[in-house]
């Protein structure tokens, strides 16, 4: 089955603790994205990756990281966390018709 | 910059109640708009692609439209199952935008039994 995985779903922390979202697509795309969402601001890219090796900032990128050693494995690095980092993030790969496929998300507080 | 903007922000509707979401953007050279259904608790769902004005498509009750300044979501007779929140998203073709999608904050569409 075609799919996007994050994990971990669910994660509470502490501010400053380092932190890593995983995200695994099988869809053999090349683009992968990370997104941040939430209330009344919608969707808002945090970065993108075009293919290994090659990551670029989106509109949000402030205090994330993020690395593509591998084509299907696109991890979130959150190096100290903050709580305005409080938010659900999705994952997502595109394909070549342009249509993104999202993980089930990942719902992150920082206390 | 690309903008999108989603009206309303929330709707509510009796079962087989027909009505139409709106999506109105701005974009340097429209390369594509998507619309997305976003159930709660899940990622959005891929639902429709429109590359040109006067481009239609249908899937089951609902229809998308587009026009050079806006897109529809047009929902017939609907049903407690198309409760959701439904997102429209556009690429443009500036050297920035060609590469990530600008998305509006959604519609959260709720129907009635």
């Amino acid at each position: 089955e075609a799919q996007v995985t994050q994990n971990p779903r669910y994660l509470i922390t502490v501010t400053g603790k380092k932190l890593t979202v995983t995200c695994s697509q099988n869809m053999n795309h090349e683009y992968m994205s990370w997104y941040r969402q939430d209330p009344g601001l919608g969707l808002r890219q945090i970065y993108y990756s075009m293919n290994v090796e090659v990551t670029d900032k989106g509109d949000v990128p402030e205090g994330y990281k993020v690395s593509r050693k591998e084509k299907r494995n696109f991890p979130l690095i959150l190096e100290s966390p903050s709580p305005n980092q409080t938010s659900l993030y999705f994952c997502a790969s595109k394909s070549g018709a342009g249509e993104l496929f999202f993980g089930e998300g990942s719902r992150l507080t920082v206390l | 910059e690309d903008q999108v903007t989603q009206s309303p922000e929330a709707l509510r509707l009796q079962e087989g109640e027909s009505s139409s979401l709106n999506c109105s953007y701005t974009v340097s050279g429209l390369r594509g708009l998507f619309w997305y259904r976003q159930d709660p608790g899940k990622g959005p769902e891929f639902l429709f692609t429109l590359y040109s004005a006067g481009e239609e498509k249908e899937k089951e009750r609902l229809k998308a439209t587009l026009t050079k300044k806006e897109s529809f979501l047009h929902i017939t007779a609907p049903k407690p199952e198309d409760s959701a929140t439904y997102l429209c998203a556009v690429q443009g073709s500036s050297s920035g935008s060609a590469r990530q999608l600008t998305f509006g904050s959604g519609t959260q569409l709720t129907v009635l039994p």
